[in-house]
């Protein structure tokens, strides 16, 4: 099947400070990627959907000044958290879309990212 | 926009009970209908899917049933192991439109043995 990685696995930081998570699907292209946030004993919810060469599409509630996205290649989108704060401290998961020739699953996910803010 | 409503939230079944989970949504156009498994700090995991041509589909002691006019779906485990037990997620999306996923609030499945 298609593997999505996610760097870092977790991070601590300093209240202020910004913080970059990269996704990368390692063996497709993937057009779309999609970030997810999710709080302890919630649900995923989704941020915003990266298309490779464009802006990203934020969800309503969504800071797109804080949560920046940027969707260089067909193999990598990054978001970073600038001036992040202690209510950003979350679990944020990426996923892939799909080639259509791919079986299985739609999208793709990457095995997430522990961000903590101190 | 697509609105997903889950239940039940928790459900503690006895190892080798059935144990049944149900998702609304709101937009007619949706068309895949994918069930993910979340074990604590790990990512999703896809267990079955379904698009809207088809009304169940079945592996093993997983199954999934589609009511396209209703607009709900099940998901339904057989012969419960404890190893069953995680958070469990339906999602929605319009399947090769390229949308995301949208997620149900999940159900905390418990299976004791």
């Amino acid at each position: 099947g298609a593997v999505v990685s996610q760097h870092p696995s977790w991070v601590i930081c300093k209240s202020g400070t910004s913080v970059k998570i990269e996704c990368r699907s390692l063996d497709f292209q993937a057009t779309t990627m999609f970030w997810y946030r999710q709080f302890p004993k919630q649900s995923l919810m989704l941020m915003a959907t990266s298309n490779e060469g464009s802006k990203a599409t934020y969800e309503q509630g969504v800071e797109k000044d804080k949560f920046l996205i940027n969707h260089a290649s067909l193999t990598l989108s990054t978001l970073t958290v600038t001036s992040a704060h202690p209510e950003d401290s979350s679990f944020y998961i990426c996923s892939a879309l799909a080639p259509l020739l791919l079986a299985g699953a739609e999208q793709f996910f990457g095995p997430g990212t522990r961000l903590t803010v101190l | 926009g697509e609105n997903v409503e889950q239940h039940p939230s928790t459900l503690s079944v006895q190892e080798g009970d059935s144990a049944v989970i149900k998702c609304t949504y709101s937009d007619s156009a949706s068309n895949y209908f994918p069930w993910y498994k979340q074990e604590l700090g790990k990512r999703p995991q896809l267990i079955i899917d379904i698009r809207s041509n088809v009304g169940e589909k079945k592996d093993q002691r997983i199954a999934v049933t589609l009511n396209k006019t209703a607009k709900h779906f099940s998901l339904h485990i057989t012969e419960t192991q404890p190893e069953d037990s995680a958070v469990y997620f339906c999602a929605v999306s319009e399947g090769q439109a390229g949308t995301a996923l949208i997620f149900g609030k999940g159900t905390t499945l418990s299976v004791s043995s």
